[in-house]
């Protein structure tokens, strides 16, 4: 059973588009999170939930708004896409603010192509 | 400004040897510090992680080293192997903002 599940795994979409990505996990974590790969492999939190509950929200442009309808769900939904928004985007659980002993549990990424 | 910084940016290691990654840090609030291991295509994986009341851990072929006063921290991998080809990056958490923060991140390559 995959613990955290992000689909769509490729997503190829033109300038000015809208698109999201969801995420899911089945491990009964509290705290969930978006983060962003660039081609450099640097990885920036852009948004943490626990609980439903938006608790951290970078400087990220508003075209990227969160929802989290549970605590198990974290969707990601972009606005306007820009040729800057491509890169790879990795969904984390946690129990947990920095996950304790089992730190964050990642997906296997989104990688999204901005053409 | 970059918060967690990571060095090398590029590792190549002969089977057998030992693998050395480190990493410093500014913010004294951190209380947390994990490594993570990324292989092509996967997510960010945990490997092991210390806080700062122990200066060292070990799991099996893995240790971090801890130097609070210094501010810096490294990922030792003993006896590498092929299979420990991968990304590894530091972080540093604190309990208080609840956000992981990472480093820049490293490419290992073992040679057989």
């Amino acid at each position: 059973d995959t613990a955290v599940s992000q689909t769509p795994k490729y997503l190829v979409t033109q300038m000015g588009n809208d698109k999201s990505i969801k995420c899911e996990q089945n491990l009964g974590h509290d705290t969930m999170y978006w983060y962003k790969q660039d081609s450099k492999k640097f990885l920036k939190i852009m948004f943490s939930y626990n609980n439903k509950e938006l608790i951290i929200n970078e400087t990220v442009p508003n075209r990227f708004s969160p929802k989290s309808p549970d605590k198990a769900h974290l969707n990601l939904h972009i606005n306007s896409l820009e040729l800057g928004d491509s890169a790879v985007y990795f969904c984390a659980s946690s129990q947990g603010e920095t996950g304790g002993a089992g730190g964050y549990t990642f997906g296997s990424g989104t990688r999204l192509t901005v053409v | 400004q970059q918060q967690v910084k990571q060095s090398p940016q590029s590792l190549i290691v002969q089977k057998g040897g030992i693998s050395i990654i480190n990493c410093a840090y500014e913010n004294t609030a951190f209380d947390y510090f994990p490594w993570y291991q990324q292989f092509p295509g996967k997510g960010p994986a945990l490997l092991i992680a210390i806080r700062p009341d122990v200066s060292e851990k070990k799991e099996g072929r893995f240790t971090i080293s801890f130097n609070k006063s210094a501010k810096q921290f490294s990922l030792h991998i003993m006896d590498s192997q092929p299979g420990d080809s991968a990304t590894y990056f530091c972080a540093c958490g604190s309990s208080n903002t609840g956000k992981l923060i990472f480093g820049q991140g490293t490419t290992l390559q073992v040679k057989p």
